[in-house]
């Protein structure tokens, strides 16, 4: 069974600050994804990585994917509270169904 | 813009119930998948399908069933509703292939008590 697991489970940072979130595995993924989801709604696909070692970028938000595809980070620049929310990794075996990770519930205070 | 429908966004059932939760897709995705998130816990896979009427079992089916007679609905079944079974059910779909995500719903909150 393939696990991933997120570091940390919560975290509470003033705005301006950074920070970043871990996943991690010690099975190797054909692609990643990262998902952010707020209250009473669904998560919402932020990125996918595919290639060991890609990095991508939205706005403040770094994402990289492992050099052996087993791990992935999410960086955020100089957060602000619209950043708030549970960001969840998911990781795609050979299958067409995804492997979540727990979650890491971020609050931005002002 | 939306794509991905779950019919009720709160739903309080009673012990022993037969409990039907419903999802439309209008993306015509092969794929839609049935998950429930605890605290903690994360995301759990119920059930999946790859094509009308096909359907595999995910990680945690016990106690439900699915139905999928339509490309464009998958529908939840909880047999006999039980208070273990209060959870955040979240339907998702997506296209073949290996790299797309998911587009999930808004989720249903199902209270049993």
């Amino acid at each position: 069974t393939q696990l991933l697991e997120q570091s940390p489970q919560f975290l509470s940072i003033q705005e301006g600050e950074n920070l970043t979130v871990y996943c991690n595995s010690s099975s190797v993924f054909s692609s990643l994804q990262w998902y952010r989801q707020e209250p009473g709604e669904g998560p919402v696909l932020l990125v996918t990585v595919v290639t060991g070692g890609e990095v991508k970028k939205l706005k403040r938000l770094t994402f990289q994917f492992g050099d052996a595809r087993k791990d992935s980070s999410l960086h955020i620049t100089a957060a602000q509270p619209g950043d708030t929310g549970l960001y969840l990794c998911a990781g795609r075996g050979g299958a067409q169904k995804l492997v979540f990770g727990q979650g890491t519930r971020l609050t931005i205070n002002p | 813009d939306v794509k991905v429908t779950q019919s009720s966004r709160y739903l309080v059932k009673r012990t022993g119930e037969k409990v039907f939760l419903e999802c439309v897709q209008d993306m015509d995705h092969e794929n839609m998948f049935w998950y429930r998130q605890d605290p903690g816990l994360g995301l759990r896979l119920i059930y999946f399908s790859y094509d009308v009427k096909m359907k595999e079992k995910g990680d945690i089916p016990e106690g439900y069933s699915v139905s999928r007679e339509k490309k464009e609905r998958f529908s939840l079944i909880l047999e006999s509703a039980s208070t273990n079974q209060t959870s955040m059910y979240l339907c998702a779909s997506s296209p073949p292939g290996t790299v797309d995500g998911y587009t999930f719903g808004s989720g249903t909150r199902l209270t049993v008590v």
